[in-house]
């Protein structure tokens, strides 16, 4: 079975500093990883993926997650948070040719 | 950039009412998702569509759901008899293949109240 588990259900950082979001997954297969975000009324934005090709990837916005196979984490970080990053952020696995599993979120605050 | 659209933003609804959730996916896409989001929890997978009928679904789509393409463009979730647990966020996503290179794009969701 799949599962991914967001460790931080919220985090707050001040403008300007590092982002970290953590996400560990579970998979049987190979699995896609990807983080989607949310923004407020808005629909789930793809930030990145892995794809079993590079294990660093970089997204959009500045955003880049590592695939760590032998710790079973695909954490999120970002250099320096913009406000306009505040949203919600999913951690989601999808082993071949099946639904997306999602965890259930990490809720981003940026202080100015 | 095409996007994946969805209507109504908001439907408020009483209790055992029937409604039914539309989305128009991305014209090229193939396979068709629907997703829920109740309130404080994880987004869950509903069920997929693919070449005009269901391919997979979870234990959540019981007999009281249904999904359609009816016109080659919408697709469509209808829920027969609205109970208060089905208040939650919709979310359809289309995409274009299987392959691990096709990623599933997301509507903006439809929320739907319960009363």
């Amino acid at each position: 079975a799949q599962s991914v588990t967001q460790l931080d259900s919220h985090v707050s950082v001040s403008e300007g500093t590092p982002v970290l979001l953590r996400c560990n997954y579970s998979s049987s297969y190979s699995p896609s990883l990807f983080w989607y975000v949310q923004h407020p009324n808005k629909g789930l934005q793809l930030l990145l993926k892995y794809t079993s090709a590079a294990t660093l990837v970089k997204g959009i916005n500045g955003f880049e997650a590592e695939f760590k196979k032998s710790e079973t984490s695909f954490h999120l970080t970002k250099p320096s948070a913009h406000m306009s990053d505040a949203a919600e952020y999913f951690c989601v696995v999808s082993p071949p040719s099946t639904p997306l599993v999602f965890g259930k979120g990490t809720r981003l605050s940026v202080i100015a | 950039e095409p996007e994946v659209t969805q209507t109504p933003s908001h439907q408020v609804t009483q209790m055992g009412q029937e409604v039914i959730l539309r989305c128009v996916p991305i014209s090229n896409h193939l396979y068709f998702y629907w997703y829920r989001q109740i309130l404080g929890q994880k987004v869950e997978f509903l069920v997929s569509f693919y070449n005009n009928e269901i391919s997979e679904k979870s234990e959540i789509f019981d007999d009281q759901f249904s999904v359609e393409r009816p016109d080659g463009s919408n697709f469509t979730l209808k829920i027969r008899s609205t109970k208060l647990e089905d208040s939650a966020m919709y979310f359809c996503a289309s995409r274009q293949g299987l392959a691990k290179t096709y990623e599933q794009y997301f509507g903006p969701g439809t929320r739907l109240t319960v009363t």
